[in-house]
């Protein structure tokens, strides 16, 4: 199985709202990752987990709130945000150890809009 | 400062040609740099990987090649198909960095019929 699998494919939700997007992968990787991507923008890192704790947080506000409650998966809770924080996330997963290809395997993200 | 620059405007071409997209960094030593392909409202997919000390990767119809002293790497897709339309990223890691790489903003290929 080499699929991330991320729900929902698109949340709108409000500014006072509290949601949570969820990633899912069953490759063995020990590292996963949120991303932001905003339209015809590299992915933007906001966290990593590494061996199932946070390893970076790339200064992100604290209205994004992740969490790994096992090696499988990933969610991130989002309370609070802000219009600007529309963007499509993505989740990725990959091996830790450098020996092998660091190669990121992407799921097909959620599409958030934010009212 | 460090910069990964990869061509902002789209590349269009006929159905057959050769397409290539180029990847230029500056301020890196990457241990490796990797291809991926993102469509539309889409996560990016992993197309290929080249390391630091290979010049030139294959795979099907996708060839990548890496000049560490050029501090670029040309990613060329023969015989294009519309099918192969998307924006393709770079991405690199640092010798001795984090096991992260870092992506750039990717460039839109347009394969006409």
């Amino acid at each position: 199985d080499t699929e991330v699998t991320q729900t929902p494919k698109h949340l709108v939700m409000g500014m006072t709202n509290k949601k949570s997007l969820k990633c899912e992968q069953h490759m063995g990787h020990r590292a996963m990752y949120w991303y932001k991507q905003k339209a015809k923008k590299p992915p933007e890192l906001m966290f990593v987990y590494s061996y199932e704790k946070l390893s970076i947080n790339e200064s992100v506000p604290s209205r994004f709130s992740p969490e790994c409650p096992n090696s499988s998966l990933l969610n991130l809770h989002l309370h609070a945000l802000q219009p600007e924080d529309s963007a499509l996330y993505l989740c990725a997963s990959s091996h830790v150890d450098r020996e092998f290809t660091d190669t990121q395997y992407f799921g097909p993200g959620t599409r958030l809009t934010v009212l | 400062s460090q910069k990964i620059e990869q061509n902002s405007e789209a590349l269009n071409i006929q159905e057959g040609k050769t397409a290539t997209l180029t990847c230029n960094y500056t301020n890196y030593s990457p241990a490796y740099l990797q291809w991926y392909r993102q469509d539309p409202g889409r996560g990016p997919v992993f197309l290929l990987l080249i390391r630091e000390n290979e010049k030139e990767k294959r795979k099907e119809r996708l060839k990548v090649t890496f000049d560490t002293t050029l501090k670029q790497s040309l990613f060329h897709i023969t015989a294009s198909q519309p099918a192969d339309s998307a924006t393709y990223l770079c991405a690199l890691d640092e010798t001795g960095g984090s096991y992260i790489p870092t992506f750039g903003r990717g460039t839109s290929l347009i394969v006409h019929p």
